[in-house]
């Protein structure tokens, strides 16, 4: 497809769980974003990737917390040991060139029980 | 740290009429503003962007101005439409994103 995938689109999971989360890119994107957007929020930044280089990762609530681009196309976000106020939804945000916008992904909306 | 600030939260418009969304940011080193409409299970997805280097830009019933002195910016949709209605979130940018909190717009047929 033409955008940004995300999958799975819902999740559920119980409480101490693990998780993972899939991002595909925009074919070429070399820039790569990850967003927890709560309940009535707006979207806030978790980590980025340029290309398989982590580059910032001071958005990421706990060491819980751990994404990868291991190729520098496809990237995981991971959730060990799930707490609830994990739930939310993640969005994943990818960009071409450095003076073009993030394109967004439809989202993986967490449920932790 | 980095803050952006929108209002209103919910606004409520007839068709045909305008609505303005306002957005003010505190870091000095934001240098790119976009807009994006947030649908009901979507992500969000960008109607309209503005560099500093620009004080307002249009495009058909969307625009935007800026005010970088007062750090402000704000979105202008003029002739509403149904299909407006949606969550509109501004950001702005000095590296990363950071969003503003969303304001839900009802447009009334």
């Amino acid at each position: 497809g033409a955008g940004v995938s995300q999958s799975p689109r819902y999740k559920v999971a119980k409480r101490g769980q693990d998780v993972a989360l899939r991002c595909d890119p925009i074919s070429g994107h070399v820039s790569l974003f990850w967003y927890q957007q709560a309940l009535g929020q707006g979207p806030e930044f978790l980590t980025y990737f340029q290309n398989e280089a982590q580059l910032d990762k001071s958005g990421l609530p706990s060491d819980r917390f751990f994404a990868e681009r291991p190729e520098g196309s496809v990237s995981t976000l991971k959730i060990q040991r799930t707490q609830q106020e994990d739930s939310a939804v993640y969005l994943c945000a990818t960009r071409g060139e450095r003076n073009q916008p993030q394109h967004f992904g439809d989202g993986t909306r967490l449920s932790i029980l | 740290g980095e803050n952006v600030e929108q209002h209103p939260s919910t606004l409520s418009v007839q068709e045909g009429d305008s609505a303005v969304i306002k957005c003010t940011y505190s870091d000095s080193a934001s240098n790119y503003f976009p807009w994006y409409k947030q649908e009901l299970g979507k992500g969000p997805q960008l109607i309209i962007d503005i560099r500093s280097n620009v004080g307002e830009k249009k495009d058909q019933r969307i625009a935007v101005t800026l005010n970088k002195t007062a750090k402000h910016f704000s979105l202008h949709i003029t002739e509403t439409q149904p299909e407006d209605s949606a969550v509109y979130f501004c950001a702005a940018s000095g590296g990363k994103l950071i969003f503003g909190q969303g304001t839900t717009l009802q447009v009334k047929p």
